[in-house]
């Protein structure tokens, strides 16, 4: 089941913070961070574990709340180099009958940060 | 090293054709999985591939297939072409099976007329 993201979209301006939000109905395994620039491929940016830490990279960094099924990153001081889509792909703690493990990305969060 | 491959980049087909696309992964990596990206519906899972045996499955019609050779190269046709067909495909690839760190390609981007 998709990972509902929010916003859809934000813009911003230099040096401001931002917060995207990744929630999903199904319990979670582990949550993953992807960003994407316009014309490009996706990149990986960071993965957090069911029972681990907040992770930070830079002055982005992001948080897995396990009762919620709920992740955040949060993006500060940004920089132009941050403008993308980003995308949450979570990976449920339960399969299905049949099933291997899997990576579903959310519809994305377009991150538009100017002068 | 080399990053991800697809080929083609572009291309252009109309209904009712049949497209094949090629990903080659990075050196080492023996998954392969498929994506679709369009507008507003992010990246849809197509399926994956990992020593030559498809692991799992998205949502996609039969219309939809791949496969993936002994060097870990892989690739997707789709026949009968349909309009929602358009759309980039991505290819991403992995050490392991399963939820792990990905590494795309750039895409083939499928128009359909």
């Amino acid at each position: 089941q998709q990972p509902v993201q929010s916003p859809q979209a934000v813009i911003l301006r230099e040096g401001e913070d931002a917060v995207i939000n990744c929630s999903s109905s199904k319990a979670l395994y582990s949550v993953h961070w992807y960003r994407q620039k316009h014309g490009e491929a996706p990149v990986f940016l960071m993965i957090l574990l069911k029972g681990g830490e907040q992770k930070g990279h830079d002055k982005i960094s992001a948080s897995f709340n396990e009762k919620k099924q709920q992740s955040s990153l949060y993006l500060t001081a940004s920089q132009l180099s941050y403008s993308g889509t980003y995308f949450c792909g979570t990976e449920e703690e339960k399969l299905t009958s049949g099933s291997a493990r899997q990576l579903t990305f959310g519809s994305g969060t377009q991150l538009t940060v100017l002068p | 090293k080399a990053g991800v491959t697809q080929t083609p980049r572009y291309l252009i087909k109309t209904r009712g054709q049949q497209v094949t696309l090629s990903c080659s992964p990075i050196s080492g990596h023996r998954s392969v999985s498929w994506y679709q990206q369009t507008p507003g519906q992010g990246l849809q899972f197509l399926f994956e591939y990992f020593s030559e045996t498809q692991r799992n499955k998205g949502n996609f019609p039969g219309r939809f297939s791949g496969r993936q050779f002994s060097n870990s190269r892989s690739e997707m046709n789709v026949s009968t072409l349909e309009l929602g067909d358009s759309a980039l495909y991505l290819c991403a690839s992995s050490l392991k099976s399963g939820a792990n760190v990905l590494t795309f390609g750039a895409g083939s981007r499928l128009t359909v007329l």
